[in-house]
């Protein structure tokens, strides 16, 4: 069975600081990883899709890798903003059964403060 | 503007009564999902379906039953055989198996 689990469980930096949140998975037959973000209260907001051929995903201030042998993934997020505050998701996809079976981590809370 | 919608964004359940949450997309997307997320707990999928008229159990699908009978409406009803429904309930779509899921902004059950 897939675990996801995301290193650490919260995460508090200062406004301009490089970050890096950590996604490991037990199962690397895996057929793409998504990074989400989620504010309190609200649905998800998908921020990154890195299939399992790819090694890395950039959008903006944003960068994704993976590592799919290792089972792990990373999101960089650069010169961190309060704005940046949220509960960061990852979840990976597996390459057998139907659909969109997600297995999601427990997140990452991250407070960024000026 | 295209996505997803769910309806409504709180809702309270008495002990003992069915309820239905709503879940719509523009996005003309073939597969729809159900979600429910609990604090500290990653999200767990209730059921999924890939295209009109089929549908299947996801991981903790006792106690909630679905229909997909318009591309664009996937309703989830709690019944009363869910012991434990107090929870945040999240719907995704994506355009087929293996691209990219796209959220609602989900649905606050609680139990009164």
């Amino acid at each position: 069975k897939q675990e996801v689990t995301q290193i650490p469980a919260a995460l508090s930096v200062p406004e301009g600081e490089n970050l890096v949140l950590n996604c490991s998975f037990t199962d690397s037959a895996i057929y793409n990883l998504q990074w989400f973000r989620q504010d309190p209260g609200k649905g998800l907001t998908s921020l990154l899709l890195i299939q399992s051929s790819q090694r890395e995903q950039t959008s903006g201030r944003l960068n994704a890798s993976l590592d799919k042998s290792s089972g792990r993934s990373t999101l960089y997020i650069a010169a961190s903003q309060p704005g940046d505050s949220a509960t960061y998701l990852c979840a990976v996809n597996m390459v057998t059964g139907g659909g969109n079976k997600l297995t999601f981590g427990t997140g990452t809370q991250l407070k960024v403060e000026l | 503007d295209g996505g997803i919608t769910q309806s409504p964004k709180y809702l309270f359940r008495k002990e003992g009564q069915n309820v239905t949450l709503s879940c719509e997309q523009n996005l003309n997307h073939d597969a729809m999902y159900w979600y429910r997320q609990d604090p500290g707990q990653g999200l767990r999928l209730i059921y999924y379906s890939q295209i009109v008229n089929d549908f299947q159990k996801g991981d903790i699908a006792e106690g909630y039953s679905v229909s997909r009978e318009k591309k664009e409406s996937f309703p989830l009803t709690v019944t009363s055989a869910q012991k434990n429904p107090t929870a945040f309930y999240l719907c995704a779509s994506s355009p087929a198996r293996g691209t990219e899921a796209f959220f609602g902004q989900g649905t606050r059950l609680t139990v009164v």
